[in-house]
């Protein structure tokens, strides 16, 4: 079993809907939990990131962490073409020990 | 955000040559830098962790011999892919860790071996 488990997709949404996405992890130790963004090409780009569980906004992106589940959530709301990209979740007990998942592509379709 | 360079952003090389890769932190200094290889469509695999002014600690696989790291100062390491060959090629990205376990990463260096 991987430490992190992330659905590559594809996943294919028009625009305007609301874009869930999911990632489980099996060492309970995590206590950092980031999402990135990369575009084709491109370096990963921080998009989010949480200490423990609960949830952070930061305009249409949500992230949610239940440590209690092993789960963690990226919720994009009002999905434009421009977020199509590849979305990685991290996470890590502490600063030099980050495990990502395999990504996660979406496209938006306008 | 913090700012991480790489240079150069793509490089074309003979196989047998060695090739130098930058990673620079802009804006902060950075004692822990990352190296990670992406093959296309897969995450990144973590090569290995760099520390100013000690030796790199490579991941289990990586050849240390092959891939040379240097973390000279706060602000820059190198990777050094030695006698690259065509199966080198790939997609290779740094990380600097910017505090609060956050890391910011560089734009990415795409290596063709011919």
């Amino acid at each position: 079993q991987k430490e992190v488990e992330q659905d590559p997709g594809p996943l294919s949404v028009p625009e305007g809907a609301i874009v869930s996405l999911n990632c489980t992890y099996s060492n309970s130790a995590f206590q950092y939990f980031m999402w990135y963004r990369q575009y084709s090409r491109k370096g990963p780009e921080l998009l989010m990131y949480t200490y423990s569980s609960g949830n952070k906004e930061d305009g249409r992106f949500t992230a949610q962490v239940d440590k209690s589940s092993k789960y963690i959530s990226l919720f994009i709301r009002d999905s434009q073409p421009s977020d199509s990209a590849t979305y990685l979740c991290a996470m890590s007990v502490g600063s030099n020990d980050m495990r990502f998942g395999a990504g996660t592509r979406l496209t938006v379709k306008p | 955000g913090a700012v991480v360079s790489q240079h150069p952003s793509w490089v074309i090389c003979k196989s047998g040559t060695s090739v130098k890769i930058e990673c620079r932190s802009l804006d902060f200094q950075a004692t822990t830098m990352f190296w990670y290889r992406q093959f296309p469509k897969q995450s990144l695999m973590l090569m290995a962790t760099s520390n100013e002014g000690s030796k790199a600690t490579y991941e289990q696989g990586v050849e240390k011999d092959k891939f040379l790291i240097n973390h000279a100062s706060l602000t820059l390491s190198t990777l050094t892919v030695t006698s690259a060959h065509p199966e080198d090629s790939s997609f290779y990205i740094c990380s600097a860790w910017a505090g609060a376990s956050s890391q910011y990463f560089g734009p990415g260096t795409r290596l063709t071996v011919l």
